[in-house]
């Protein structure tokens, strides 16, 4: 059974500060990694995907990537209180070409404290 | 604007009985999905079709059905078979099977009176 593992929180960081985020899988071959945001009651949306190992940044996001230890991470900078939802790591497996292979961990919940 | 729509908001469920969920999309994609979201559960996926008139199982598909008659169209009949169907629906689509960015519709909470 492959997983995806997040902590689900809550993580509560102060605003202004940096939000860390991590995700742990299972399948040491899996090649895409995606972070989804989820407001309470809403749908999620798609933040910020990475496919090689290292660092992307977008705005305040920067998502990590370590194949080696199979984990991704998701810092979010200067934190708002806007950021305050759950986030959801999700992987996919070797050799996919469709969502449909796509394993959600079951998502961190962050609060920003003014 | 285009995006997925999906209805009712809320649906209630009586015992024995099969409900609908409809989720229409005006994105022109070609692959939609429905997924199921537990409290505290990452979300799973009940059925998923690439094209009109093919769909396939997901990792719970057991107690579902659906339909790709249309393109924009991908209904989702939770059946009595189902038997613990509370859970907040979602239902989203992608440009193409290749294209693993997903855009959600805003998801319907079932309960069971």
């Amino acid at each position: 059974q492959k997983e995806v593992e997040q902590n689900s929180g809550p993580l509560s960081v102060p605003e202004g500060a940096i939000a860390s985020l991590n995700c742990t899988y299972s399948d040491r071959g899996s090649q895409s990694f995606f972070w989804y945001r989820q407001y309470s009651g809403k749908s999620p949306e798609l933040i910020m995907f990475i496919y090689s190992n290292g660092d992307k940044e977008d705005g305040r996001f920067t998502a990590q990537l370590n194949k080696a230890s199979q984990y991704v991470s998701l810092l979010i900078r200067d934190s708002q209180p806007s950021d305050s939802a759950t986030y959801l790591c999700a992987v996919s497996p070797p050799g996919n070409f469709g969502n449909e292979k796509l394993t959600f961990g079951t998502g961190t919940r962050l609060t920003i404290i003014p | 604007d285009g995006g997925i729509t999906q209805s009712p908001k809320y649906l209630f469920r009586k015992e024995g009985q099969n409900v609908t969920l409809s989720c229409e999309q005006n994105l022109n994609h070609d692959a939609m999905y429905w997924y199921r979201q537990d409290p505290g559960q990452g979300l799973r996926l009940i059925y998923y079709s690439q094209i009109v008139n093919d769909f396939q199982k997901g990792d719970i598909a057991e107690g579902y059905s659906v339909s790709r008659e249309k393109k924009e169209s991908f209904p989702l009949t939770v059946t009595s078979a189902q038997k613990n169907p509370t859970a907040f629906y979602l239902c989203a689509s992608s440009a193409s099977r290749g294209n693993e960015k997903l855009f959600f519709g805003s998801g319907t909470q079932l309960s069971v009176l």
